[in-house]
């Protein structure tokens, strides 16, 4: 059974940094390419960042391009999102997902709020 | 980058009547290698999105036949046969052949 398991997120001031992880399940993790997808509170869903399997391509949406990093160590089938110089706009629960050129698994979530 | 635009964005239902949801891109989404990655999401109430159908009308894992899709090019629509209670939430498109990758704004169902 694919399982994708989110840690991270929570409350963070403007301009401080969180790091967001998910840790897979149920699948040869290497062979797929991830992907992390938010949404904002009563909004609809938002693509965020891409990465390849091997980790040698990456795409961002252009709103966090230079502030984002998306990353993974297929050694512990985990994808990460680093945040860095957060704002309030970034508020939204976060999902991780498997992507085969669209997310056909989704992490439960987590909830990032960017509030002073 | 390709816009994908959704209607209706609100859609009362009557239980077990069928229903529809259009969606459109700003450009084709049919792919260099002749597919064309066009997908439906389903989010109830406080959950995760599921994927319902890939690539314009493959059923995903454990969705019910009542559930179907279709169209090519720049035009898509969702069907559902009946409607069951079940179904009340937000369904998405999104488009997987150009990026970066891009979701419709989301047509509420809910039951009348």
């Amino acid at each position: 059974e694919v399982q994708l398991v989110q840690s991270g997120g929570g409350l963070v001031q403007p301009g401080g940094s969180l790091r967001l992880s998910c840790a897979a399940s149920g699948f040869t993790f290497s062979n797929y390419w991830m992907t992390w997808v938010r949404q904002a509170p009563g909004k609809g869903l938002e693509w965020v960042a891409s990465i390849k399997q091997d980790g040698s391509e990456k795409y961002y949406v252009d709103s966090v391009k230079g502030r984002f990093t998306i990353s993974r160590d297929n050694a512990k089938n985990s994808l990460y999102l680093q945040m860095d110089s957060l704002r309030a706009e970034d508020t939204a629960v976060y999902h991780c997902a498997r992507f085969v050129r669209e997310p056909d698994y989704w992490g439960q979530g987590t909830l990032v709020t960017v509030s002073s | 980058d390709v816009v994908m635009t959704q209607s209706p964005l609100s859609l009362p239902v009557t239980l077990g009547q069928p229903a529809s949801i259009s969606c459109r891109s700003s450009q084709s989404l049919v792919y260099s290698d002749g597919n064309t990655f066009l997908s439906w999401f389903q989010q109830r109430p406080g959950q995760s999105p599921r994927r319902l159908i890939y690539k314009v009308s493959n059923r995903g894992s454990g969705v019910p036949d009542r559930f179907s899709g279709s169209g090519s090019g720049t035009d898509f629509t969702l069907k559902i046969s009946r409607v069951e209670a079940e179904d009340v939430g937000v369904y998405y498109c999104m488009q997987g052949t150009h990026w970066p990758p891009a979701f419709g704004q989301g047509t509420k169902v809910e039951i009348k």
